[in-house]
């Protein structure tokens, strides 16, 4: 079945930078597109970017300069990289599939997510 | 950017009950080429991930029960649950699927009575 696990550091000190590994199974990373979504402790779902079936990447303006997102098909992986990492990306990390269905960007699985504290 | 707004921000209701919540979008999400609304709409219980219960405004996902209904054009959404359940309190997030950045509304809180 389909799944998706994210792991990551956990804590991170002020201006350093976060990496997440997600790890899928029972899908294709050449045919599926992932999204990487972010959730501060009690509040709401922002969307960090997302890497395409054929390697391309979209991300959110606001935090374009400090993310990367790559993956490696052959070990079903995709990465999340942040840099200068504050107190206000303290969040949970999910990583989540993109509908196969043309013109949609909507997440249909998701990770149980990583959490990350930037603290230090 | 696309800013979602949703209300009430909570809401109680009794087992059996209908509801309905409004998600508002600062833009049209109605793509006007093929006359498809691009909003999603994600159930997030305590403790859990996001699942995804609605997409293209009223395409039920596989497996939501027939209780969930989304609506709506343009800029005004509805996600109604003509008989709420025990298991349906969580909190309901919609999601502009149309344009980048993807953004969501900040959730309507489903509490039981």
């Amino acid at each position: 079945q389909v799944q998706l696990k994210e792991s990551g550091p956990g804590l991170v000190a002020p201006s350093q930078s976060l990496s997440i590994t997600c790890t899928v199974s029972g899908f294709s990373l050449s045919r599926y597109s992932v999204h990487w979504v972010r959730q501060p402790p009690g509040k709401g779902l922002e969307w960090l970017g997302m890497i395409w079936g054929g390697g391309s990447t979209d991300y959110n303006s606001a935090l374009k300069s400090r993310l990367s997102i790559s993956k490696d098909n052959s070990k079903s992986q995709v990465f999340l990289k942040m840099n200068s990492l504050q107190t206000d990306d303290t969040a949970m990390y999910y990583c989540a599939r993109k509908l196969l269905r043309t013109y949609y960007y909507a997440m249909d699985y998701w990770g149980q997510g990583t959490s990350v504290t930037v603290s230090s | 950017d696309i800013v979602m707004t949703q209300s009430p921000s909570s809401l109680s209701v009794s087992a059996g009950e209908k509801v309905t919540m409004s998600c508002k979008s600062s833009q049209s999400l109605l793509n006007s080429g093929n006359q498809k609304n691009y909003l999603a709409w994600y159930q997030q219980k305590p403790g859990q991930p996001p699942k995804l219960l609605i997409y293209g405004a009223s395409t039920r996902e596989s497996g939501v029960p027939d209780r969930f209904t989304g609506s709506g054009s343009g800029t005004d959404f509805t996600l109604t649950i003509s008989s709420v359940q025990a298991e349906d309190l969580a909190v309901y997030y919609c999601q502009n699927d149309h344009s980048y950045p993807l953004t969501f509304g900040a959730g309507t809180k489903l509490e039981l009575k």
